[in-house]
């Protein structure tokens, strides 16, 4: 398995509809994962960390299932302007501080 | 705090020169990370640096490039001779106590 892998879509959904990445991690040891955000030609930004079964802000809903080495984000009521690519994160092992991008996630909200 | 700061923003260089990235971290931050991204490899991890030590350095590509952090709040990324396969976009970021990292503006490099 690789140490961060993600569906790289792209997702293309009407606007309000409701969207869910995965993102499968090899590292079981891992502790927090982080959801970030890139829109087209910037740095990617945080949008999530998650650190235990989940977390939710808003329309966000980031879930952890550590039995299958997973983490999810839900988007609820999705928004054109929540068309970006998102990336999973993942540390690496021996707790050294690495992070570990995955490829990331395309998704387009359409009108 | 005006957050990661990299310069330059943009750097067109031919072939065989020296290039030098440069990166300002946000201040208190013990941990800086060079990333490239492109379009077929994504987000690659080069090295990071925890309080101004290099720990991981094996996403360097080869011994063209080298990067050094003389102290807290400085660090660049060398490439000696540049080559136009590493045309791509180079991200700094920091971070604090191994947490969220943030990322700076990074720098399009273009090499012909």
């Amino acid at each position: 398995r690789k140490e961060v892998e993600q569906d790289p879509g792209p997702f293309n959904v009407p606007e309000g509809a409701t969207v869910a990445f995965n993102c499968t991690y090899s590292n079981s040891a891992s502790q927090s994962f982080f959801w970030y955000r890139q829109d087209c030609r910037k740095e990617p930004k945080l949008l999530m960390s998650v650190y235990s079964s989940g977390n939710e802000d808003g329309r966000f809903t980031a879930q952890l299932n550590r039995a299958s080495q997973y983490i999810s984000l839900l988007i609820r009521d999705s928004k054109l302007s929540d068309s970006a690519t998102y990336l999973c994160v993942v540390p690496g092992p021996n707790q050294g501080g690495k992070l570990i991008f995955g490829q990331g996630t395309e998704l387009s909200v359409k009108p | 705090d005006a957050g990661v700061i990299q310069s330059p923003r943009h750097e067109v260089t031919e072939m065989g020169q020296e290039v030098t990235l440069r990166c300002k971290p946000i201040s208190g931050h013990d941990y800086l990370f060079w990333y490239r991204q492109t379009m077929m490899r994504g987000l690659e991890l080069l090295i990071y640096f925890n309080n101004n030590v290099p720990i991981d350095d094996s996403g360097m590509p080869e011994d063209r490039f080298s990067a050094k952090m003389p102290n807290a709040s400085f660090s660049t990324l060398k490439i000696q001779p540049s080559e136009p396969r590493d045309s791509a976009v180079y991200f700094c970021a920091s971070s604090l106590a191994a947490t969220e990292a943030f990322f700076g503006q990074g720098t399009r490099l273009t090499v012909v």
